[in-house]
């Protein structure tokens, strides 16, 4: 299959602890990548990988996976993570397609 | 540090073709650990992968839009372009031209995979209008 699941929105109070999914049969094999997308902006890269962080990125943001679902965990949630989230990965039915969730819209309360 | 920046046309007449050119700097598209991808995102809408080259020429396009895409690559000028012929409306978008490195996880058995996009380029906004 070469669809990934995200659902739509998810709200979290400020410094409380979130936690974003994301399914699909793909991520029984493939680890999910992460990207935040602030309006008017371009997605950025924050977990790759088992859970790697790149440069730049805080290390409230971590990256986990069990079964068919990824997620991505912001721990103590701040004011500036409110963003989009979509995740990311490749299809692994033998096929090439590069997959992406539908989007996570997070509000931080 | 790697950047990437579209380039091209921000109109385009129903019809015709799109053209963009992704110009990469601070290292070479020529590099064999990466794949260079189009990314489009239709306003308020989510992402969607257009398709991917390898420098060698290599291509992979979405089964979606397969029958309209054609991606080069220059390696000379370190650019990778994007051709969508026959557009509508429904290819109003924002355009970002991305990185992709991969790797298999060999503590894993068998090994999992992974795949990330980073950097992006900034996006380019093109409309499909008369």
């Amino acid at each position: 299959s070469s669809e990934l699941t995200q659902d739509p929105a998810v709200s979290v109070a400020l410094g409380q602890t979130v936690r974003i999914t994301c399914q699909g049969d793909s991520l029984r094999s493939y680890y999910a990548s992460w990207y935040q997308q602030k309006p008017g902006q371009a997605p950025v890269l924050v977990i790759y990988g088992k859970n790697n962080r790149p440069s730049g990125i805080p290390d409230r943001f971590s990256g986990s996976s069990s079964g068919n679902t990824a997620s991505l965990t912001i721990t103590g949630a701040q004011a500036e993570d409110e963003a989009d989230y979509y995740c990311n990965s490749r299809d692994s039915s033998g096929n090439l397609h590069v997959v992406f969730g539908g989007g996570t819209k997070l509000t931080v309360l | 540090q790697v950047q990437l920046q579209e380039s091209g046309p921000g109109l385009v007449k129903p019809s015709q073709t799109l053209s963009l050119t992704c110009t990469v700097s601070g290292g070479s598209i020529s590099s064999g650990d990466y794949y260079w991808s189009w990314i489009r995102q239709p306003p308020g809408k989510g992402l969607e992968w257009i398709g991917y080259i390898y420098y060698s020429g290599s291509t992979y396009y979405n089964p979606s839009l397969k029958s309209r895409v054609t991606i080069s690559v220059d390696t000379s000028k370190n650019q990778f372009s994007l051709k969508l012929s026959s557009v509508t409306a429904a290819d109003t978008a924002v355009y970002y031209c991305a990185r992709e490195g991969r790797y298999f996880d060999w503590l894993t058995s068998p090994p999992w995979r992974a795949n990330w996009f980073d950097p992006w380029g900034q996006g380019t906004l093109v409309t499909v209008s008369s």
